[in-house]
């Protein structure tokens, strides 16, 4: 069935440093993918999305790479503060347009 | 405009029992789709709604149903309950849906 790969699951950084995510989807068809942030007790919050047309996006310290022949997308913290201490999930359309989440991957900041 | 809202937060049953969770979409979003979160399994797709239509739905047995009102409101219902449903309950909406997704704060479910 349809899957998205995420690694690592946990990643351990000092403020300052950079931090990034990969994620691998198997559905070539999949046109969406989306990345949210989910802090302890609350739901998951999008924090930048990347469509099929577009290699990269970012928006302020936040960059999405997008390689479509390899199938696989990343994330990109700079700057990294405290605050960005959190459990990332990527996601990839599939089927219908419904998400496929990754396993998450739990990011720790050290002051 | 108000978030997703999700009510109740916090939910304590025991094996066999039904519930009921309700999900308020972001005005004038029309999609809502509902996820199961745990632990082991992470985030799960159950179904989604769109018009007061199910238009999509998960890998879950018949236990877990859902509708969806014409103010776009929705309900999930989850019957004779076991122990492996105990999870977070998660509701998305979506203007159109289902792909930019905005979900609330979750519906934490236990089961004894």
């Amino acid at each position: 069935g349809e899957n998205v790969e995420q690694h690592p699951s946990t990643l351990s950084v000092q403020e300052g440093d950079s931090a990034v995510i990969k994620c691998t989807y198997s559905d070539s068809a999949s046109n969406y993918f989306p990345w949210y942030k989910q802090e302890l007790g609350k739901g998951p919050q999008l924090i930048i999305d990347i469509r099929s047309n577009v290699g990269e996006k970012k928006d302020q310290r936040i960059a999405v790479t997008l390689n479509k022949t390899a199938k696989h997308f990343s994330l990109h913290i700079t700057e990294t503060q405290p605050e960005d201490s959190a459990v990332y999930f990527c996601a990839a359309t599939y089927g219908q347009g419904n998400l496929i989440f990754g396993k998450g991957t739990k990011l720790s900041v050290k002051p | 405009k108000a978030g997703v809202t999700q009510t109740p937060r916090y939910l304590i049953k025991t094996r066999g029992q039904q519930v009921t969770l309700s999900c308020s979409p972001i005005s004038g979003h029309r999609s809502v789709s509902w996820y199961q979160q745990t632990p082991g399994q992470g985030l799960q797709f159950l179904f989604e709604y769109f018009s007061e239509t199910q238009r999509n739905k998960g890998n879950f047995p018949g236990r877990f149903s859902g509708r969806q009102f014409s103010n776009s409101r929705s309900e999930m219902n989850v019957s004779t309950l076991e122990l492996g449903d105990s999870a977070l309950y998660l509701c998305a909406s979506s203007p159109r849906g289902p792909d930019t997704q905005y979900f609330g704060p979750g519906t934490r479910l236990t089961v004894l």
